[in-house]
């Protein structure tokens, strides 16, 4: 059964980037039939897509976060990554990632349990 | 951008059968999916491709797609379908609803 697992600082300083990873396991990440997304949730509110990002490399993201945003993928350790630069405390959310199936277009499912970032300094 | 918008909250007695509406320009030209978020717990995917289930969804959960609006129906409700629910679609980016509170009383 595929699961993922976010990791990283659970607190950021107002203007630096925030880095996650998001480990898959019970499966690989090289396949040519699925993408890998991140999505986050501020406290309270709802869903926000940030970006996804093919096995390959190829990566499609949110217009509004895109100028501040890099999605990797590093298929030997079967992870793919997320930097967010400049974060604001607006950028304090739960930070999901997931597998989306066929395209960078369609659902996702599963997804990580998702990770608490908070902004402050 | 374009927005995806549902109902902040439905209410259903527990039996009966609820409706959770999501609208947006032309959505029925697009495929949409529905995923269920209990509290603490990370969004579950409840339909697909408008109407599809996953594996281990409840028959009971059920979608449609038409015009500018998806409807994802639950029939015969249970108190454990209480959660948040949020639609997702394609508009030149994924686009998520701004989310359904679903009171089961």
């Amino acid at each position: 059964q595929l699961q993922l697992q976010e990791s990283g600082p659970g607190l950021v300083k107002p203007s630096e980037t925030l880095s996650l990873t998001c480990t898959v396991s019970g499966g690989s990440i090289s396949s040519s039939i699925y993408y890998w997304g991140w999505i986050r949730q501020p406290p309270g509110k709802g869903l926000e897509w940030i970006g996804s990002i093919s096995y390959s490399g190829s990566t499609y993201y949110n217009p509004s976060l895109k100028s501040r945003v890099t999605i990797s993928v590093d298929t030997s350790k079967n992870h793919f990554s997320l930097e967010l630069s400049s974060v604001t405390a607006a950028d304090t959310a739960v930070y999901y990632c997931a597998r989306q199936h066929g395209n960078y277009q369609n659902w996702f499912d599963p997804w990580g349990q998702g990770t608490l970032v908070t902004v402050s300094s | 951008s374009y927005d995806l918008t549902q109902p902040p909250s439905v209410s259903v007695s527990p039996g009966q059968t609820a409706s959770i509406t999501c609208s947006g320009d032309k959505l029925g030209n697009k495929y949409a999916s529905w995923y269920q978020q209990k509290p603490g717990q990370s969004p579950v995917l409840v339909i697909y491709q408008d109407n599809k289930r996953p594996s281990g969804i409840p028959e009971r959960f059920s979608g449609s797609n038409s015009g500018n609006t998806a409807t994802l129906t639950i029939s015969g409700t249970q108190a454990m379908d209480e959660a948040d629910y949020y639609c997702q679609a394609w508009y030149s980016s994924t686009v998520f609803g701004g989310g359904t509170k679903l009171t089961v009383l």
